[in-house]
């Protein structure tokens, strides 16, 4: 079965600093994987994809994401941070099996600081 | 172009009792998947419909059932609710295609007292 992992519940970093919000999978065979994020009391909001081809994925707000196959990892990257990035991510891998189900990591709760 | 809708936003129910939430996808889309966010488990896959059929299911018990309509809008029910099925419920509609995005509505927020 398919799986993700976010090792760190909580990322603090200051307003203009990179931010990176860790993620690592584990599929088997192709993996179509996703980032999330979400606001509170709202629903989740779409940021990036990565199916195949380049390994940097470039998203939304500014997000992008590099997928790095030998260590089984796609971090969510922002050269530079704003306090409105303040939310919590979510890393997701699309079940192998077909179809939309998508497996999520616990999530990663990101603060930003001026 | 209109987003997903979800309703009702807010629901208090109480143990044994039964409820059933309203899911509207984004206009020309035809998957609806269902998922379950809970401070313990995360977020947690139901299930998903593609066409009017039951494309996939997650590990819940038979109590949580789901349909969807010819018009692409989805309903899931729980029945014999339990204090532990209090939880933020999503849903996410995409075109359909496997690699597609899946776009979230705004969730139903179900308490069981």
């Amino acid at each position: 079965a398919q799986s993700v992992a976010q090792p760190e519940d909580q990322v603090n970093v200051a307003e203009g600093n990179p931010l990176t919000v860790k993620c690592t999978y584990s599929v088997s065979g192709n993996p179509y994987l996703f980032w999330y994020v979400q606001y509170p009391n709202r629903g989740l909001q779409f940021l990036l994809k990565y199916i195949t081809g380049d390994n940097l994925v470039k998203g939304s707000y500014g997000f992008e994401a590099e997928f790095n196959k030998s260590q089984t990892s796609f971090h969510l990257k922002k050269p530079s941070a704003l306090v409105s990035d303040s939310a919590l991510y979510f890393c997701a891998v699309r079940d192998t099996g077909g179809g939309n189900k998508l497996t999520f990591g616990t999530g990663t709760q990101l603060k930003v600081e001026l | 172009k209109a987003g997903v809708t979800q309703t009702p936003r807010y629901l208090i129910k109480t143990r044994g009792q039964q409820v059933t939430l309203s899911c509207s996808p984004i206009s020309g889309h035809r998957s609806v998947s269902w998922y379950q966010q809970t401070p313990g488990q995360g977020l947690q896959f139901l299930f998903e419909y593609f066409s009017e059929t039951q494309r996939n299911k997650g590990n819940f018990p038979g109590r949580f059932s789901g349909r969807q309509f010819s018009n692409s809008r989805s309903e899931m029910n729980v029945s014999t609710l339990e204090l532990g099925d209090s939880a933020l419920y999503l849903c996410a509609s995409s075109l359909g295609a496997d690699v597609d995005e899946q776009f979230f509505g705004p969730g139903t927020r179900l308490t069981v007292l």
